[in-house]
């Protein structure tokens, strides 16, 4: 079965520095989708940023980017500039192409930005 | 934009009583989700739906039932809600062409508290 581990359930980090969340997953699929959800405080979640696992360059989105190791099946996901804005519960997600449209989520990562 | 409204922000019922959660989303999205999110397990699939009237069960239906009569909503029913159904109801939209992972649309969430 595949699942979706993040290790770290808090992080902090200094506004306007760098920090980067982890995500590992496991499945034996070679297809298929990666995903970061932001869920600020009391608001709706959303995309952050996407990667197809056939594609070998890093997605990235503006100040977000991804670190995607196939073969370590890791996902990890780097911010920089933090801002106060940043600051939410990170979910990574994994989805196979084939066969179902369901999500497989992480249990999160909260972030606190520090003034 | 992309909208996908949950009829309630906050809910308390009694043990026992029928619980209706309503989802609707507004861009004619093929797939729906019902989630249900609590601290340090991530979300949860408990159903979801790729057509009308379709549905398929996700990794914890117990206790839950769904009904998706137009393809704008998508109902969570509990039959008889206990008090560990209390948690966060989140619903979730996509499209569903196959073979590719679209990004999920989510809701606000209901914050369901069974007394």
């Amino acid at each position: 079965a595949q699942t979706v581990t993040q290790s770290q359930p808090e992080m902090s980090v200094q506004e306007a520095e760098t920090v980067t969340l982890s995500c590992t997953y496991d499945t034996s699929e070679s297809d298929y989708y990666l995903f970061w959800y932001k869920q600020p405080p009391s608001r709706q979640m959303i995309l952050v940023i996407r990667q197809e696992a056939y594609k070998q360059q890093n997605a990235t989105e503006n100040r977000f980017s991804v670190n995607f190791q196939k073969a370590a099946k890791s996902f990890s996901l780097k911010i920089s500039d933090s801002q106060l804005g940043d600051a939410a519960m990170y979910f990574c997600a994994y989805s196979p192409t084939s066969g179902t449209y369901k999500y497989i989520f992480g249990t999160g990562t909260r972030l606190k930005v520090l003034a | 934009d992309v909208k996908v409204t949950q009829s309630s922000r906050y809910l308390v019922k009694r043990t026992g009583e029928k619980v209706f959660l309503e989802c609707v989303q507004d861009m004619d999205h093929e797939n729906m989700f019902w989630y249900r999110q609590d601290p340090g397990l991530g979300l949860r699939l408990i159903y979801f739906s790729y057509d009308v009237k379709m549905k398929e069960k996700g990794d914890i239906p117990e206790g839950y039932s769904v009904s998706r009569e137009k393809k704008e909503r998508f109902s969570l029913i509990l039959e008889s809600a206990s008090t560990n159904q209390t948690s966060m109801y989140l619903c979730a939209s996509s499209l569903g062409l196959a073979g590719i992972s679209y990004e999920q649309y989510f809701g606000p969430g209901t914050r369901l508290t069974v007394t």
